[in-house]
């Protein structure tokens, strides 16, 4: 089983609605998530934390839920520039980070 | 800042052949971190170095990988001998050593070996 776990797409929305992800995590020591976004043939970008209290950033909601090991991402009215790549991340040992293989993400006119 | 640079942005060599790949970190970032991504399995951690130590090295493949970081500014991984099946994207990312969430990534190296 892998240490984090997302469905990997893709989901094809149309403009404005809205989406969400969700991700699972394995290892229940894990203290620290996070959503990082990646575009097409480029580098991971960080989007936000999660906090475990849940924590919004504009148009992204993010929630995490520890008895589940689930987190969450939600995308309202989203946009032709959300199209990408959703990359679920969680702390292991260490300053170690664990990746999800990602969600893909592609908004439609 | 310019962000973290990496070199070569693409090589192709032959199977056989060394390869290694470069990382500029951003300046006062004090962690730095090597990952290979793929399509199969995503992306990978391959090592870690915490103030230039190398602090966990557990997702280096095999001994024909290595990876140096000799100071703050600069960092290299090498693959000798090069096989087909190191053919990924390599990444190199930097952050400081108490927000390690916050990663700034390289623009990567794409490695083809045919």
């Amino acid at each position: 089983r892998k240490e984090v776990e997302q469905d990997p797409g893709p989901f094809n929305v149309p403009e404005g609605a809205t989406v969400a992800f969700n991700c699972t995590y394995s290892n229940s020591a894990s203290q620290s998530f996070f959503w990082y976004r990646q575009d097409c043939r480029k580098e991971p970008k960080l989007l936000m934390s999660v906090y475990s209290s849940g924590n919004e950033d504009g148009r992204f909601t993010a929630q995490l839920n520890r008895a589940s090991q689930y987190i969450s991402l939600l995308i309202r009215d989203s946009k032709l520039s959300d199209s990408a790549t959703y990359l679920c991340v969680c702390t292991g040992g260490g300053n170690k980070l664990t990746f999800g293989t990602g969600t893909q993400l592609k908004v439609e006119l | 800042d310019a962000g973290v640079i990496q070199s070569p942005r693409h090589e192709v060599t032959e199977m056989g052949q060394e390869v290694t790949l470069r990382c500029k970190p951003i300046s006062g970032h004090n962690s730095l971190f090597w990952y290979r991504q793929t399509m199969m399995r995503g992306l990978e951690l391959l090592i870690y170095f915490n103030n230039n130590v190398p602090i966990d090295d557990s997702g280096m493949p095999e001994d024909r990988f290595s990876a140096k970081m000799p100071n703050a500014s600069f960092s290299t991984l090498k693959i000798q001998p090069s096989e087909p099946r190191d053919s990924a994207v390599y990444f190199c990312a930097s952050a400081h050593r108490d927000w390690v969430g916050e990663q700034y990534f390289g623009p990567g190296t794409r490695l083809t070996v045919t």
